[in-house]
């Protein structure tokens, strides 16, 4: 069965502190992780797609890297508009279904 | 990007009616889109998935007659929630493909009283 981890569950930063999210996945023939945030009482946003160990892709203060087993988003000197649930995703097999995470909260306080 | 919409954005309604969600794709076609729920501080939930012009696959343990899907152009899929009850109250939120990615639409809160 397909599985996706995210660690940690909730996490708080100072503006400015860089960090790390993580998640790790289990599956059968990954086609492709997907990294989305959520703000409260919305629908997710879509932020990027990796479909190779190795590939790394960037977007503002954000950096989304993937090995064989997990994947990295990187924040480097958040606001506090960067707060948000970021969710994990991947696809696997033939499906064209997301396995979803159960998130990270993060909290940038100014 | 690409846009999906979801209409209406919140209801409220008694137990024992039913309610229809409409999910659309603005700028794109959308032979696939799929219907997820989400409890507050969890993660989202498949429910199904619609294919244009098909009957949608549901996920194990949601009951289809229950909650209809409707996927009948390339750009409006629904979802009727019949017979609603108080335990059917969530927040509920469509997305598309377009082509490889998901894009979801902002979601529709309904309580049923």
């Amino acid at each position: 069965e397909d599985q996706v981890t995210q660690s940690p569950e909730a996490l708080r930063l100072q503006e400015g502190e860089s960090s790390s999210l993580n998640c790790s996945y289990t599956v059968s023939g990954l086609r492709g992780l997907f990294w989305y945030r959520q703000d409260p009482g919305k629908g997710p946003e879509f932020l990027f797609t990796l479909y190779s160990a190795g590939e790394e892709k960037e977007k503002e203060r954000l950096k989304a890297t993937l090995t064989k087993k997990e994947s990295f988003l990187h924040i480097t000197a958040p606001k506090p508009e960067d707060s948000a649930t970021y969710l994990c995703a991947v696809q696997a097999g033939g499906a064209q279904k997301l396995v979803f995470g159960q998130g990270t909260r993060l909290t940038i306080n100014p | 990007g690409a846009v999906v919409s979801q209409h209406p954005s919140w209801v409220i309604c008694k137990s024992g009616t039913s309610v229809k969600i409409e999910c659309r794709s603005l700028d794109f076609q959308a032979t696939t889109m799929f219907w997820y729920r989400q409890f507050p501080k969890q993660s989202l939930m498949l429910m199904a998935t619609s294919n244009e012009g098909s009957k949608a696959t549901y996920e194990q343990g949601v009951e289809k007659d229950k909650f209809l899907i409707n996927h009948a152009s390339l750009t409006l899929s629904t979802l009727t929630v019949t017979s609603a009850h108080p335990e059917d109250s969530s927040f509920y939120i469509c997305s598309a493909l377009s082509p490889y990615e998901q894009y979801f639409g902002p979601g529709t809160r309904l309580t049923v009283t």
